[in-house]
């Protein structure tokens, strides 16, 4: 089992839907969480982090976390072409008084207009 | 990008010579990170620094070293390039540890023929 996993997509959402995104990880331990946005050739840049269950919304982005299912979701609502991307989603576990951080493959996003 | 930038961005080398990956800040950040970016397996850590001369590995650390003796520059070496590590190499940086926000730079594509 991976450690953290994404489905690898594509998500296709039409435009003005919700896109949903979701990440499973495997240590119980994991204790932050982080989306980036990756468009094709570019750097990732980070979305939102999220620490404690529950949600947490950041204008059209919330991020969802349930501890006890280990999975981590990131909504996007009026989901807008400039959104198709791949979504990458981090995990940070303390390990042996490190922290130590495992990317998902991503998932990529295809808004149609 | 965060005042991240990676030199070259693009470099293709032959199996077996040495190459250097340059990654520069103006941001002052204490912790910088190379990672590799390849199809199926998300970003993967590298190497880390959490300060100057002081840098530990990451989870495929085999056949890559690092150097920093500058807060600002953090340096990947390749001793003997093979064609496995071709890849996307992404040099990070971040305020605090590993479990925080990270800045990407812009990349450095590595064909090694």
């Amino acid at each position: 089992q991976k450690e953290v996993e994404q489905n690898s997509g594509p998500l296709s959402v039409p435009e003005g839907a919700i896109a949903s995104l979701n990440c499973t990880y495997s240590d119980r331990g994991s204790q932050s969480f982080f989306w980036y946005r990756q468009y094709s050739g570019k750097s990732p840049e980070l979305i939102m982090f999220i620490y404690s269950n529950g949600d947490k919304e950041d204008g059209r982005f919330t991020a969802q976390l349930n501890k006890a299912s280990q999975y981590v979701s990131l909504l996007i609502r009026d989901s807008q072409p400039s959104d198709s991307a791949t979504y990458l989603c981090a995990v940070i576990v303390n390990s042996g008084g490190y922290q130590k951080v495992t990317f998902g493959t991503g998932t990529k996003l295809q808004v149609i207009p | 990008d965060a005042g991240i930038t990676q030199s070259p961005r693009h470099k293709v080398t032959e199996t077996g010579t040495p190459v250097t990956l340059r990654c520069h800040q103006t941001e002052n950040h204490r912790y910088m990170y190379w990672y590799r970016q390849d199809p199926g397996h998300g970003l993967r850590l590298i190497h880390y620094s959490y300060g100057v001369k002081d840098t530990d590995k990451g989870e495929v650390s085999d056949g890559y070293s690092v150097s920093r003796s500058k807060t600002e520059d953090f340096l990947l070496t390749l001793e003997s390039a093979t064609s496995s590590q071709t890849s996307v190499y992404f040099c990070a940086i971040s305020e605090q540890g590993v479990g925080n926000e990270q800045f990407f730079g812009p990349g450095t594509r590595l064909t090694v023929l």
